[in-house]
């Protein structure tokens, strides 16, 4: 099946700095990509929807400033948590959807841990 | 609105059946999935319906019914491996996922 990654899997930083998630789709072409956050115990919550070569669609109550969404290639979508604060310690996870198959899948990538100390 | 309902937590026992149910209700409908998800880790696909019926893959099956918007997913001959928690999603026009909160299984030897 179709293969995704994120990178890294894991990441410390001090609050106020920024981080930089990369997705990439490693197998297939991605003109659609999600990015969600997931606190502990809690299901996944959509932050935003990327479309490569064009602006990401934000939900509502995510910062579209804060969290920077690029979709510069069909393999490839990043997440930049700028200026991080504790309170955006979460697990980060994206997904990548192929629509060329029958079934519209969303492929998830392993994940993210970030701790803003 | 969308909205995605599960049970928050079952309890069964290893070698058991147990069925998982979920209601759901979108803004058009591309289909209803189920993961799987273990602690820390990122949800894994066990099924994809988008026709009303049972799909059966192995020790698990994934029911659909669109006229009541519900689905179950079947788990037989449960293993300890199974306890996780089991995520329902329906995807909607924009092929984006509505997440229902999960259903935390808890498999007892």
């Amino acid at each position: 099946g179709a293969v995704v990654s994120q990178h890294p899997s894991r990441v410390i930083c001090k609050s106020g700095t920024s981080v930089k998630i990369e997705c990439r789709s490693l197998d297939f072409q991605a003109t659609t990509m999600f990015w969600y956050r997931q606190f502990p115990k809690q299901s996944l919550m959509l932050m935003a929807t990327s479309n490569e070569g064009s602006k990401a669609t934000y939900e509502q109550g995510v910062e579209k400033d804060k969290f920077l969404i690029n979709h510069a290639s069909l393999t490839l979508s990043t997440l930049t948590v700028t200026s991080a604060h504790p309170e955006d310690s979460s697990f980060y996870i994206c997904s990548a959807l192929d629509r060329v198959t029958d079934l519209p899948e969303q492929y998830f990538g392993p994940g993210t841990r970030l701790t803003v100390t | 609105g969308q909205n995605i309902d599960q049970p928050t937590e079952m309890t069964a026992t290893e070698g058991a059946i147990v069925q998982i149910n979920c209601t759901y209700q979108t803004s058009g409908f591309n289909g209803l999935f189920w993961y799987q998800q273990h602690a820390g880790e990122a949800p894994t696909f066990l099924s994809y319906n988008v026709l009303d019926g049972l799909e059966e893959k192995g020790r698990f099956s994934s029911f659909l019914s669109r006229s009541k918007g519900y689905s179950y997913l079947l788990l037989k001959e449960l293993q300890m491996k199974d306890s996780a928690s089991y995520l329902c999603a329906a995807m909607d026009s924009n092929y984006q996922l509505i997440w229902g909160a999960g259903t935390k299984l808890i498999i007892k030897p």
